[in-house]
This record gives C-alpha cells, sequence and structure tokens, in this order.
C-alpha cells in the first residue's frame, strides 16, 4: 500500500527550554488519551495519561492538557533534556474500545545543545 | 522496563512465508493487544485478547491472527507473507482494558523483514 506520514512533524527545542508538543485527535467519543515517547528502534514508552472529565494533568516535567471542545491534546515538557529526543504520539481511546488505540502522526523532538 | 517481552527481535522471511511472534505480557495483566507500525508512521491496531478470547480486530485480513494462552502471553501469526507486511510488530499488554482506568504498556516489539 502507499506509504503516507514518512515526514514527521519536527520541533527543534535548545536544551533547557519548555517544549510543547501538539495533537489534534479525531473522534469525540474517546475518553481516554495517552502521550506516548518513541526512541529509534524501540518501542513506545508511556510518559503520561488523561481522561475526558479532566483537562490538565501533570507529571514529572510534563503536562498534558486536554481541551475537548477543539480536539486538541498538547504535551509539555518542562526543562527539556537532549535524552527527550524521540518521536513523540499521542493516541485516542474510545469508550467501551478496549484497548484500540488510535494514533496520531507523531512529532519528532530534537534537543539541540 | 515495561515488563512486556517480546520475540524475537528482528527476522527476515520470505514473500509467502507464514511466521509467528510472542509475547509476554507484563505479570498480572490479562488483556494484550497486537499493533503493526511501518516505518515512519504510528502503531496501527491489529487486533486485542482478552481472556483467551479476540475481542477487537482493526482493519486487517484474516491472514493475520493470534492467540492468547491460560498464561495470559500471547501470538501473532501471519501467513502468505506479503512484501508491505515489513513492520515493527508491537505488543501491548494492560490489566483489564484502558476504559477502566488501566495504563497500556508496549513492548519493544518485533522487527519483521519481509524480502
Amino acid at each position: 500500500g502507499e506509504s503516507v506520514g514518512l515526514h514527521l512533524p519536527t520541533l527543534s527545542v535548545q536544551e533547557g527550554d519548555n517544549s510543547i508538543i501538539n495533537c489534534a485527535y479525531s473522534n469525540s467519543a474517546s475518553d481516554y488519551f495517552i502521550w506516548y515517547k518513541q526512541e529509534s528502534g524501540k518501542g513506545p514508552q508511556f510518559i503520561i495519561d488523561i481522561r475526558s472529565n479532566m483537562d490538565k494533568r501533570q507529571g514529572q516535567r510534563v503536562t498534558v492538557l486536554l481541551n475537548k471542545t477543539v480536539k486538541h491534546l498538547s504535551l509539555q515538557i518542562a526543562a527539556t533534556q537532549p535524552g527527550d529526543s524521540a518521536v513523540y504520539f499521542c493516541a485516542e481511546n474510545m469508550s467501551g474500545g478496549g484497548n484500540k488505540l488510535t494514533f496520531g502522526t507523531g512529532t519528532q523532538l530534537k534537543v539541540e545543545l | 522496563e515495561t515488563g512486556v517481552t517480546q520475540s524475537p527481535t528482528h527476522l527476515i522471511k520470505t514473500r509467502g512465508q507464514q511466521v509467528t511472534l510472542r509475547c509476554s505480557s507484563q505479570s498480572g495483566h490479562n488483556t494484550v493487544s497486537w499493533y503493526q507500525q511501518a516505518l515512519g508512521q504510528g502503531p496501527q491496531f491489529i487486533f486485542q485478547y482478552y481472556r483467551e478470547e479476540e475481542n477487537g480486530r482493526g482493519n486487517f485480513p484474516p491472514r493475520f491472527s493470534g492467540l492468547q494462552f491460560p498464561n495470559y502471553s500471547s501470538e501473532l501469526n501471519v501467513n502468505a507473507l506479503e512484501l508491505d507486511d515489513s513492520a515493527l510488530y508491537l505488543c501491548a499488554s494492560s490489566a483489564n482494558q484502558a476504559s477502566s482506568g488501566n495504563t497500556i504498556y508496549f513492548g519493544e516489539g518485533s522487527w519483521l523483514t519481509v524480502v
């Protein structure tokens, strides 16, 4: 089949700056959202999740914001470090959808020294 | 480390052959799902197993099949391999289903190359 999405959106930030990665999700019935980090050659690593009854959730150096009105999700990384360089995916899960996650395109985060 | 282990990590198969990929879920996790990730794309849901039964399937043909065993480990089988099946195959597990508030963890994947 035809391949799409080979050229990922890229975000370049300076070490120590804050990063904001955005994601538009597709299904208004989705009620659970997850951000994953994927380093080259590895599987997706869980970062943080949020349920649709919340609009903000904080973890260690990361914050996820959810705007259900416009179906938008963002991941904020504070004091970005070289080890944060990776591809970041948002994923959505529908109520009653089991563990079927629908992933976004992904954003390549590059941290410059 | 997520506790989700997959094997083999890399393999090369010829078009038309069959392949079996294996996954051991994290201890206590009874729900396993499989994803296909082509280069440069996000993972695509193949199917999910819950208590040894297929419980949800994505847009993949019947030549993609699976099993879940009583210890919750799982296999993904792909018959009549095609070149486009070349991808990273990911296994994910959770304790019951995500809608119940359970986090989904991924393994490191099995890289399949079809030549």
